[in-house]
């Protein structure tokens, strides 16, 4: 299986950016997905969450408002759409499938993350 | 910011056994399951651990993971020059609704 993440850039404090990942060689739609990121030298840390179908998401309090997590099923990808940019979100994003819900939460693959710049 | 703390280096001679350890509360590595992922520079995390002590498939078994309580650890025996990585911890929050990762170790072997 494969996920490859794409959309990372530079990007001026204020802006906006959407990421893409795109998933091959496992039933997308039967997981949940998140993105999780990772800042210069720092550890990772969770972003957002989104249900198997689409209908549910979920998002780190300090991302709520900002950014808005997606998934196109038919075309087996997941976005993030990120609003108001600020230089503390400027990280490697990583997009990860997600196996168990809640208890027994597991990201057993990851993609190998796009690089979003936020500087002016 | 981290909410499971982990310590932030150690390291060990080629053949040796380390022993990594996470620290956390009953909202989250006490009442869910605990993951351990690798992650060398540059690359993305790799899992190496799930459901606290499970090995996935294609991950050695000189990596062994346990829980007690609100703590977990991560074991890595017979050490390689191949396993100087970042380790990190996760697992699901109650309180935050949401995974959470630990602080990370970093691995040298000397």
């Amino acid at each position: 299986m494969d996920l490859v993440e794409s959309g990372g850039g530079l990007v001026r404090p204020g802006g906006s950016l959407r990421l893409s990942c795109s998933a091959s060689g496992f039933t997308f739609s039967n997981f949940i997905m998140n993105w999780v990121r990772q800042a210069p030298g720092k550890g990772l840390e969770w972003v957002s969450s989104i249900s198997s179908g689409g209908s549910s998401t979920n998002y780190a309090p300090s991302l709520r408002g900002r950014f808005t997590i997606s998934r196109d099923n038919a075309k087996s990808s997941l976005y993030l759409q990120m609003n108001g940019l600020r230089v503390e979100d400027t990280a490697v994003y990583y997009c990860a499938r997600i196996t168990g819900s809640r208890n027994l939460w597991s990201a057993d693959s990851w993609g190998q993350g796009t690089l979003v710049t936020v500087s002016s | 910011q981290s909410v499971l703390t982990q310590s932030p280096s150690l390291s060990g001679a080629p053949g040796q056994r380390v022993t990594i350890s996470c620290f956390g509360t009953f909202s989250n590595i006490g009442n869910n399951v605990v993951n351990w992922y690798q992650q060398v520079p540059g690359k993305a995390p790799k899992l190496l651990i799930s459901y606290d002590d499970l090995l996935p498939s294609g991950v050695s078994d000189r990596f062994s993971g346990a829980k007690s309580g609100t703590s977990a650890s991560l074991a890595i025996s017979g050490l390689q020059s191949e396993d100087e990585a970042d380790y990190y911890c996760a697992t699901w929050d109650d309180s935050l609704n949401g995974p959470v990762f630990g602080t990370g170790t970093r691995v040298a072997v000397l």
